[in-house]
């Protein structure tokens, strides 16, 4: 198994590009998480999914998008990039059991200007 | 409001030695506390779960101990390697009703093992 990856692993974006952030998961996970990090401080949830079709926001929302066509997929997508976008994105997910277990990406580390 | 503090925010042991990290919390209601090693670059690594009623848990040369009354929480590795350098990551679960499990995460200690 792959595990969890995640596509482009570094992108530079000018403001007001959009861009999408891929995120691929094999271990048939029904939870999946999108989360940043800034320096010094913990990640933060974008959004979330806990199945196909199904999505719901985190503490972080404003400026992102998501979507969740089928089990193994949730790609994150920005419009109007701003600076305050520029932080290392990661992806996560977990089987919807008691051990709450969550698999992480490498991460994407995106720069807007 | 919900809040995880690690201390310290870095450190340097030479290798061989043992340390301990700490975690306090104030997260309502408590679910579970879960300790992250995040190698630099990459993501973070689960090292192990508590639930309220563990106290102490181990994965190799990784401690953790949980204290639910106080809140607080630590990590001790013992004989330090090269390859412990990283970022850890304490991580509380709060669970409210429906079954939505919400993380809460601390800004991490980056751990630093010289020769």
């Amino acid at each position: 198994n792959a595990g969890v990856t995640q596509t482009p692993k570094f992108r530079i974006l000018k403001i007001g590009q959009s861009m999408t952030l891929q995120c691929t998961q094999d271990m048939n996970h029904n939870y999946m998480y999108w989360y940043r990090q800034d320096p010094g401080m913990g990640l933060k949830l974008i959004y979330y999914s806990v199945g196909a079709g199904i999505t719901d926001k985190g503490e972080v929302p404003n400026g992102y998008n998501v979507s969740r066509s089928t089990t193994e997929d949730f790609p994150l997508r920005l419009e109007l990039a701003a600076p305050s976008q520029t932080s290392v994105y990661f992806c996560a997910s977990r089987q919807r059991d008691r051990s709450y277990e969550q698999y992480f990406g490498p991460g994407t580390r995106l720069t807007v200007t | 409001k919900n809040q995880v503090e690690q201390s310290p925010q870095s450190l340097i042991i030479l290798e061989g030695k043992n340390c301990t990290l700490q975690c306090n919390y104030t997260v309502s209601p408590f679910s579970n506390l879960r300790w992250y090693k995040q190698d630099t670059g990459r993501g973070p690594v689960s090292l192990t779960i508590m639930t309220f009623s563990e106290n102490t848990k181990s994965n190799g040369r990784y401690t953790a101990t949980l204290d639910a009354d106080t809140k607080q929480s630590s990590l001790h590795i013992t004989a330090s390697q090269l390859s412990d350098s990283a970022s850890y990551i304490c991580v509380v679960s709060a669970r409210f009703s429906g079954g939505y499990n919400k993380l809460i995460f601390g800004a991490g200690t980056r751990l630093a093992v010289h020769p």
